[in-house]
């Protein structure tokens, strides 16, 4: 059985940094590109970022290009978000998703963390 | 980057009424595999995003044979033949033609 758990949200300071972790189990994590999507209050959801199965490339919404960094363990079966620089607007709910199958995108999701940028 | 757009952004549906969303893509998403890569997804109150369709008209496992999708190009509907209780909630179309992925601005269900 599929099981994605985030952790590592909290209240942070805008222009402050913030890592999020994901740990994976019950499907081989290496095998597959894992994703990170976002829920702010009052919005709908909104792709984050996404990692190649090996970690050798990663991808990323406008809004995060050049802030966050996406990177993985395949030893620890856990993914990361480094978030930099900070902002009001990234204030959300952050889920890790990942693929059922080799062509699949979101297919299972993590139970999700809050990440509250507030001064 | 494509843009996802859904109708209605709410819908109020008495149990066992049939009920349907539609989503727009600005691109189509009929690749050239013959697939068409567009996704549907139920968030339910207090929980995480499921899956309830990929690739325009398969329902993942686990998803009652009363959700079903269909449409092609850019054009697409989810449709839920009798809607029961469990099924509030918002659900959100999404592309997975190109990166970045864009979900359709959702769509509230809520019982009369």
């Amino acid at each position: 059985q599929v099981q994605l758990v985030e952790s590592g949200g909290g209240v942070v300071r805008p222009g402050r940094s913030l890592r999020l972790s994901c740990t994976a189990s019950g499907f081989t994590f290496s095998d597959y590109g894992i994703h990170w999507v976002r829920r702010a209050p009052g919005k709908g959801l909104e792709w984050v970022a996404v990692i190649s199965h090996d970690g050798g490339k990663g991808y990323y919404a406008d809004s995060v290009k050049g802030r966050f960094t996406i990177s993985r363990d395949n030893s620890k079966n856990t993914l990361f978000l480094q978030m930099d620089s900070l902002r009001v607007e990234d204030t959300a709910v952050y889920y890790c998703a990942s693929p059922a199958t080799p062509n699949g995108y979101l297919d299972y999701w993590g139970q999700g963390i809050r990440v509250t940028v507030s001064s | 980057d494509i843009v996802m757009t859904q109708t209605p952004l709410s819908l109020s549906v008495t149990p066992g009424q049939p009920a349907s969303i539609s989503c727009k893509s600005s691109q189509s998403l009929l690749h050239s595999d013959g697939k068409t890569y567009l996704y549907w997804f139920l968030q339910k109150p207090g929980q995480s995003p499921q899956l309830l369709i990929y690739e325009l008209s398969s329902r993942f496992s686990g998803v009652p044979d009363r959700f079903s999708g269909s449409g092609s190009g850019t054009d697409f509907t989810l449709k839920i033949s009798r809607v029961e209780a469990e099924d509030v909630g918002v659900y959100y179309c999404m592309q997975g033609m190109h990166l970045p992925l864009t979900f359709g601005g959702g769509t509230k269900v809520e019982m009369k």
